[in-house]
């Protein structure tokens, strides 16, 4: 079955530690996107890129990086230059003007 | 520019009755708008959209909404509650310019009781 796959569904790290997480779609879209989802917030952009090798970022996306190597795949690494890094992460795929479809999230907690 | 509020961030109903998920948007051009379902711990599904086309949009698991567009509004309907339609729902508006520009409601927590 086609889909999103994010890994891990938890993570624990230490405060300075970068940390990245995965996100694969075999969708075959050309679109990926990363979210942040903090309790009783809607979800903000964090990056996004429409092909490969190319990527823009978001709303909120200071202390984040992230590469397109491959039309799969769509890494973000949390740096230590965020502030504020425990939250949800979503990951998301599309085609052109069609609806976002969306992996199960990974759930960050830095300590 | 485009906005979306969502009037309620938490409604309860009991198994059975109707299911009511208020969303006002704020669009400088006719939108797109969609509603997202989210399970504790999953990401969002889709329920339905609106382009443009029918003002009132089925979705699945026998959600509705209808599009109003001198009220600015997107409700979200269900006719009878169902136990495994606790959740929380995203109204989400689409600006022009494709891909990435999606605005997204702080939520709406529904619980349904027995």
């Amino acid at each position: 079955d086609g889909g999103i796959t994010q890994s891990p569904k938890y993570l624990f790290r230490k405060e300075g530690q970068n940390v990245t997480l995965s996100c694969e779609q075999n969708l075959n879209h050309d679109a990926m996107y990363w979210y942040r989802q903090d309790p009783g917030q809607g979800l903000r952009l964090i990056y996004y890129s429409q092909i490969v090798n190319d990527f823009q970022k978001g709303d909120i996306a200071e202390g984040y990086s992230v590469s397109r190597e491959k039309k799969e795949s769509f890494p973000l690494t949390v740096t230590s230059a965020q502030k504020n890094p425990t939250a949800f992460y979503l990951c998301a795929s599309s085609m052109e003007f069609s609806p976002l479809h969306f992996g199960n999230g990974t759930r960050l907690t830095v300590t | 520019a485009q906005s979306v509020t969502q009037l309620d961030s938490h409604v309860s109903v009991s198994e059975g009755t109707p299911v009511l998920l208020r969303c006002n948007y704020s669009s400088s051009y006719s939108p797109s708008l969609f509603w997202y379902v989210q399970h504790p711990n999953k990401g969002l599904q889709l329920l339905l959209k609106y382009t443009s086309a029918a003002t009132l949009v089925k979705g699945i698991n026998g959600f509705e909404a209808e599009f109003k567009k001198s009220e600015t509004s997107f409700h979200l309907t269900k006719p009878s509650a169902h136990m495994s339609d606790a959740a929380e729902y995203f109204c989400v508006v689409s600006a022009p310019g494709g891909y990435n520009k999606l605005i997204f409601g702080a939520g709406t927590r529904l619980a349904v009781h027995p």
